[in-house]
């Protein structure tokens, strides 16, 4: 079975602070590793997908990497509008075409 | 163009009563996703729909839990006889094709069963 575990559950940091959130997983035959941001009371929004550990790949003060068993999102010189829940997902490659979510991190971005 | 939008966005209704929950996808995405969110807990895949067919029900809770798709656009997550447990957001998401790799996700509807 897919599971996808994230730490830490909470993070606060000050503004301009940077930090990296950790994403573990095992999956069979990864299809791929998403990162998703949620702000309250809203759904997901895509921010990267990864395929092979190596990859990176970065979004404004995001970085998100991958190695075999785990992903990471640095998040470089956080501003407050950084502070939502960031949510991990895996997607098998084995006939199965949904994604097993992580609990998320929830960062706190203080001014 | 519009993305994945959900109604209603908010529905609070009593035990034993039916649901539904619509979701319209982003135009052209043959491939449609149900997830349901509790609360401090990671999106739980309930069902998907490739065009207007379900190759995977497996996430489905119960037989309560139902879900069809027309036309290649709308579904529709049927709740039947709610129980308090069923209390979550229902978040629908789409992609151009199943083999796809990004889901994109509508706002959610938050369901409340008193």
């Amino acid at each position: 079975e897919d599971q996808v575990t994230q730490s830490p559950e909470a993070l606060r940091l000050q503004e301009g602070e940077s930090s990296s959130l950790n994403c573990s997983y095992t999956v069979s035959g990864l299809r791929g590793l998403f990162w998703y941001r949620q702000d309250p009371g809203k759904g997901p929004e895509f921010l990267f997908t990864l395929y092979s550990a190596g990859e990176e790949k970065e979004k404004e003060r995001l970085k998100a990497t991958l190695t075999k068993k785990e992903s990471f999102l640095h998040i470089t010189a956080p501003k407050p509008e950084d502070s939502p829940t960031y949510l991990c997902a895996v997607g098998s490659n084995f006939g199965n075409e949904k994604l097993t979510f992580g609990t998320g991190t929830r960062l706190t971005i203080i001014p | 163009g519009a993305g994945v939008s959900q109604s209603p966005s908010n529905k609070v209704t009593e035990k034993g009563k039916d649901v539904e929950l619509r979701c319209d996808p982003i135009s052209g995405h043959t491939a449609l996703y149900w997830y349901r969110q509790r609360l401090g807990q990671g999106l739980e895949f309930l069902i998907y729909f490739q065009g207007n067919s379900a190759p995977d029900k497996s996430g489905l809770p119960s037989d309560r839990f139902s879900a069809e798709r027309t036309g290649e656009s709308v579904s529709t997550l049927t709740i039947q006889r709610t129980q308090q447990e069923d209390s979550a957001v229902y978040l629908c998401a789409s992609s151009f094709i199943a083999e796809a790799e990004t889901q994109y996700f509508g706002p959610g509807t938050r369901l409340l069963v008193l």
